[in-house]
């Protein structure tokens, strides 16, 4: 499939662990941020979204978290499996409608 | 419900060329944003149509246009094409106003040669 990104910081983890992956927003005045899963030739595929209004939000085996003091977004994946391997990016809405700015990408990697 | 559909999915264009790529958007969705990705600059928004009118703009040239139709549907068009162009071109349709969950189609992917 094609490349998403050459050069993407990679966290390894063992099929079972929970995995963090971390993203640093750029826009104090983004209120509302998105978790995407993108697999090799795949466009993005949503996972979650949070407010600003809000510090935490919870889904099936994902929680993703918001501090806005630090501008930082983390998902957490829990019971990481090999299915999880893909690259995830963090996109934010700095309040114009539907422009969302992505963030670079973690490629996360699930190993047996 | 079907999803976002992008068409084509594969294209090959020279230099100098134009190109037309079009996104249909989830039934009952009305706005429609593009976004390009290459592994050096990511992903990138280049605009959002709504109700037929562009709503946003991100920072690329004039050679990339779009449109929207009453039925929603989308196209982009790139005129003039560069080798600098090719990457892969996302369409993400949502139902409108903010923060609403925004789902990509597919892509197209575009080769200049």
């Amino acid at each position: 499939g094609e490349s998403v990104g050459l050069h993407l910081p990679t966290l390894s983890v063992q099929e079972g662990d929970n995995s963090i992956i971390n993203c640093a927003y750029s826009n104090s005045a983004s209120d509302y941020f998105i978790w995407y899963k993108q697999e090799s030739g795949k466009g993005p595929q949503f996972i979650i979204d949070i407010r600003s209004n809000m510090d935490k939000r919870q889904g099936q085996r994902v929680t993703v978290l918001l501090n806005k003091t630090v501008k930082h977004l983390s998902l957490q994946i829990a019971a990481t499996q090999p299915g999880d391997s893909a690259v995830y990016f963090c996109a934010e809405r700095p309040g114009g409608y539907n422009k969302l700015i992505f963030g670079a990408g973690t490629r996360l990697a699930v190993h047996p | 419900k079907a999803g976002v559909t992008q068409t084509p999915r594969y294209l090959i264009k020279t230099r100098g060329q134009q190109v037309t790529l079009s996104c249909s958007p989830i039934s009952g969705h009305r706005s429609v944003s593009w976004y390009q990705q290459t592994p050096g600059q990511g992903l990138q928004f280049l605009f959002e149509y709504f109700s037929e009118t562009q709503r946003n703009k991100g920072n690329f040239p004039g050679r990339f246009s779009g449109r929207q139709f009453s039925n929603s549907r989308s196209e982009m068009n790139v005129s003039t094409l560069e080798l600098g162009d090719s990457a892969l071109y996302l369409c993400a349709s949502s139902l409108s106003g903010r923060n609403t969950e925004a789902f990509f189609g597919q892509g197209t992917r575009l080769t200049v040669v």
